[in-house]
């Protein structure tokens, strides 16, 4: 019940296509993080969502958390070449522990 | 300033040898994580301490030894090294539980051969 899922694993996209990864768990989950992890370096904290049914933008980034709590979902609008990375969504189990998802590689081709 | 800096940023060793990576954050969080991700970028929880405390072990091998002499840093010793632990190793910290935000340092690319 800890695991968290995400896809796709890989999406390679042409630059000013659009982008969506989706989290999904098996079990409510009391809040989710999205981190992002740009290639040779460490993953950064982007967002993190807390209520059922949550929307937030970061510029070109949109973000969801579902009514059920047990999906999200971060939609990038028109992808630029700096958008390249690795998007991990995160949830807190126990309070104690962060479990990363499994991960989405976003490439932009120019 | 380096909010979280664990050096060495590349370790290249052989089997059976013993090394050390070390791990500072100046953010004054109070709790401080390793973290493993291997090569398909599973990123996977080790060790968690909280002022200086152990609070998770996740089922790692007793090769691998924690010590956080106080809440700013938290090194890991490994001993005997095997082909298996090659991976990148992250340090990470955060104020209070895991549910707040973690910030991460570059991290050690450690490689056995």
């Amino acid at each position: 019940g800890q695991q968290v899922m995400q896809i796709p694993q890989y999406q390679h996209v042409q630059e000013g296509e659009d982008f969506t990864t989706y989290c999904n768990s098996s079990t409510t989950l009391s809040n989710i993080q999205w981190y992002k992890q740009r290639p040779g370096g460490h993953p950064v904290f982007l967002i993190q969502l807390v209520k059922s049914g949550e929307v937030k933008k970061q510029k070109r980034l949109t973000f969801q958390f579902g009514e059920a709590k047990k999906n999200s979902s971060l939609h990038i609008t028109a992808t630029q070449t700096t958008d390249v990375g690795t998007y991990f969504c995160a949830r807190s189990y126990n309070t104690d522990k962060l479990i990363f998802g499994t991960g989405t590689r976003l490439q932009v081709f120019p | 300033d380096t909010a979280v800096s664990q050096t060495p940023k590349y370790l290249v060793t052989q089997m059976g040898n013993d090394k050390s990576i070390k791990c500072e954050q100046n953010l004054g969080h109070d709790t401080m994580y390793w973290y493993k991700q291997d090569s398909k970028k599973f990123l996977k929880i080790m060790f968690s301490y909280n002022n200086k405390e152990l609070i998770i072990n996740e089922t790692v091998p007793n090769r691998f030894s924690p010590k956080s002499p106080d809440k700013a840093h938290l090194n890991l010793h490994i001993n005997s090294l095997e082909l298996g632990d090659s991976a990148v190793y992250f340090c990470a910290s955060s104020q209070g539980f895991a549910k707040n935000i973690q910030y991460f340092g570059a991290g050690t690319r450690l490689s056995v051969l």
